[in-house]
């Protein structure tokens, strides 16, 4: 099973301030097939990226991820109000064994 | 615009059988690549993937899970399920119904059930 690891478990920034969020594997994730997702209180997860950079449709710009083999990154370019929540990677690369990391949640400093 | 809608009880005695459907609407249900999947999230923790079945009834399961847990599918409404069996106050969480691409990851998302173990 991949295990994935997020870094920080928490993010303490203001609006206007770049995120950058860690996303760490155990073991190569094949073909970089990672996925980010976006969580607000009480609300289903958003997907924001899959396939380690490609943006969903309808997510903004100010989102981009990156990465490959065991270290992928969702970066936030400028925080806007409704940024602040958990942000989830998802890795694909065992499908259909799926797993997630523990979140990093972006609150508002 | 597809949208996916979980059924079932949001209390489930210990030791029980917990069972839920997920009722989609919207858009196709019998594509050949999608998959169709459950998963779960504890109160305050991340989320975990239950298992996946595509239209034509092939299914997977998290291992962790030890064999509890079994998908099916009925086509004419819909509709899969999910019972998961022996369940503990460690089984209380919100699960939630997605439509898996490929069986990767998620685009759509129910918005969740609590379903909480206790007697």
């Amino acid at each position: 099973e991949i295990v994935l690891t997020q870094s920080p478990g928490t993010l303490s920034l203001s609006p206007g301030e770049r995120a950058t969020l860690s996303c760490r594997a155990s073991q190569n994730v094949p073909s970089s097939y990672v996925a980010w997702y976006q969580q607000k209180p009480g609300r289903a997860p958003r997907l924001l990226i899959y396939g380690a950079f490609r943006r969903a449709t309808g997510i903004p710009d100010r989102f981009s991820g990156s990465g490959s083999g065991t270290d992928f990154t969702l970066t936030i370019s400028r925080l806007e109000p409704e940024d602040f929540a958990v942000y989830y990677c998802q890795q694909y690369g065992s499908a259909p064994l799926l797993t997630f990391g523990g979140g990093t949640k972006v609150e508002i400093k | 615009q597809l949208q996916l809608q979980e059924s079932g009880p949001g209390l489930v005695k210990p030791s029980e059988t917990l069972s839920l459907t997920c009722t989609v609407s919207g858009d196709s249900f019998s594509s050949s690549t999608d998959y169709w999947g459950w998963l779960r999230q504890p109160p305050g923790k991340s989320l975990e993937w239950i298992g996946s079945i595509s239209y034509s009834g092939i299914t997977y399961y998290n291992p962790s899970l030890k064999s509890r847990a079994t998908i099916s599918v009925d086509m004419s409404k819909n509709q899969f399920s999910l019972n998961l069996s022996s369940v503990t106050a460690a089984d209380t969480a919100m699960f939630y119904c997605a439509r898996l691409l490929g069986g990767t990851f998620s685009d759509n998302w129910s918005q969740g059930t609590l379903v909480t173990v206790s007697s």
